[in-house]
């Protein structure tokens, strides 16, 4: 079965340039998560879905970036205008009861995209 | 305090030893707690989930739980050079619907043949 699926797996864009990540979840699972990780700062949990509805935002840092989930398989992040110190690579996850998934509670990562903002 | 604390490492243990790994957090909430390895340039691989106080073992991996004292251990069995990557340990202080995922710093565990 597919996993998490990203895309691009890697963008080097210049500063100012607006970056959009992309993101299909797992088939039958209904929540998805946007996570960062820098060497500086570890995995940070930028914002997640459940059922296409976002519940938490406070790890949003700060207004250049939004994300959105169009549909119940699919999600945007998007950084705009981006910046050097947004350089990372940004990870989405899923979860749900079915699959692999003994729990709700369990997510499952993409394989993610590194980011490079010159 | 941070909410999820780990020994940075790295963590180093020769072939065929006892790894063990731990985290404490800080939220009593919490109700919910996994283990997750990343190697290198590699995304988070669940490898255990642990809801209740005591010890779930899965092969060569057993997670031990304590709320009473917010303790949560990794315990690897018969390690291998495989093995060596970077464990995070992630507490979900809400249920289900609601969730709030913390991930610790993680630690570098070093397998050496």
């Amino acid at each position: 079965d597919a996993g998490v699926i990203q895309s691009p797996r890697h963008e080097v864009t210049e500063m100012g340039q607006e970056v959009t990540l992309r993101c299909k979840l797992i088939s039958g699972h209904n929540s998805l998560f946007w996570y960062r990780q820098t060497m500086m700062r570890g995995l940070e949990l930028l914002i997640y879905f459940n059922n296409n509805v976002p519940i938490d935002d406070s790890g949003m840092p700060e207004d250049r970036f939004s994300a959105k989930m169009p549909n119940a398989s699919f999600s945007t992040l998007k950084i705009q205008p981006s910046e050097p110190r947004d350089s990372a690579v940004y990870f989405c996850a899923s979860s749900g009861t079915s699959g692999r998934s003994s729990s709700y509670n369990e997510q499952f990562f993409g394989p993610g995209t590194r980011l490079t903002v010159l | 305090q941070k909410e999820v604390e780990q020994n940075s490492g790295p963590l180093s243990v020769p072939e065929g030893a006892i790894a063990s790994l731990n985290c404490t957090y800080s939220d009593r909430g919490s109700q919910s707690f996994f283990w997750y390895r990343q190697y290198s340039g590699k995304s988070p691989e669940l490898i255990m989930s642990i809801y209740s106080n005591g010890d779930k073992e899965d092969g060569r991996f057993t997670a031990q739980l304590n709320k009473a004292s917010q303790y949560v251990s990794l315990l690897i069995r018969d390690s291998q050079p495989s093995d060596s990557a970077t464990y995070l340990c992630a507490v979900n202080r809400r249920e289900n619907y609601g969730q709030n995922f913390v991930f610790g710093p993680g630690t570098r565990l070093s397998v050496l043949p």
